[in-house]
């Protein structure tokens, strides 16, 4: 079965320093798609940044970005240039490709509290 | 309105009571998802419906009853719940159920006294 780990409960960054959030998965599919999610107070689940595996180019999104490391099953979150609404829950998933039933696997998340 | 809707937004009912939570998707998706979050736990999906036929129901209790009408709404009636079964309820959609990004509602908090 394939499990998604973010070893890190807690973070916390100073206000515009950059943070880098841990995740790590296991699986034996070649094809997947990787996720990070943003979960603030609102509880409101948001995507951040979306991964194939497919691709060797890691994927950006404005202040963030992500390192795919896909033969260490590894994608990390960076997020530069902090600011206070990032302050939230992050949660790494992950869901294999195909054309069948593939839903998301989510890892525990990790709190990230920005210092202002 | 854009994207997924969930109402109510908070629930506070008694273990003989039914009710039920709604979810509705305006982005023209196929596949709809109820999770649960529970505090300390990652992320437990409930049920998968895909084309408005249930393809996933993940071990959960028959005191919680999915029901999708169409592809752009779906339930969850509830009735004769546990204390332990207070959560909050996430309803998800996607463009299809295989590896396409999932568009999460607002949540559902729900109490169980």
């Amino acid at each position: 079965a394939q499990t998604v780990t973010q070893s890190q409960p807690e973070m916390s960054v100073q206000e515009a320093e950059t943070v880098t959030l841990s995740c790590t998965y296991d699986t034996s599919e070649s094809d997947y798609y990787l996720f990070w999610y943003k979960q603030p107070p609102s509880r409101q689940m948001i995507l951040v940044i979306r991964q194939e595996a497919y691709k060797q180019q890691n994927a950006t999104e404005n202040r963030f970005s992500v390192n795919f490391q896909k033969a260490a099953k590894s994608f990390s979150l960076k997020i530069s240039d902090s600011q206070l609404g990032d302050a939230a829950m992050y949660f790494c998933a992950y869901t294999r490709e195909g054309s069948g039933n593939t839903p998301l696997v989510f890892g525990k998340g990790t709190r990230l509290s920005v210092i202002a | 309105e854009t994207g997924v809707t969930q109402t109510p937004r908070h629930l506070v009912m008694g273990m003989t009571n039914k009710k039920s939570l709604k979810c509705e998707q305006h982005l023209g998706h196929n596949a709809m998802y109820w999770y649960k979050q529970s505090a300390k736990k990652p992320l437990e999906l409930m049920f998968v419906y895909n084309f408005k036929e249930q393809t996933e129901n993940n071990s959960v209790p028959s005191r919680f009853s999915p029901e999708c009408p169409n592809s752009s709404h779906l339930f969850l009636h509830l009735h004769t719940l546990q204390p332990e079964d207070s959560a909050l309820y996430l309803c998800a959609s996607s463009l299809r159920s295989g590896g396409d990004t999932q568009y999460f509602g607002p949540g559902t908090r729900l109490t169980v006294l």
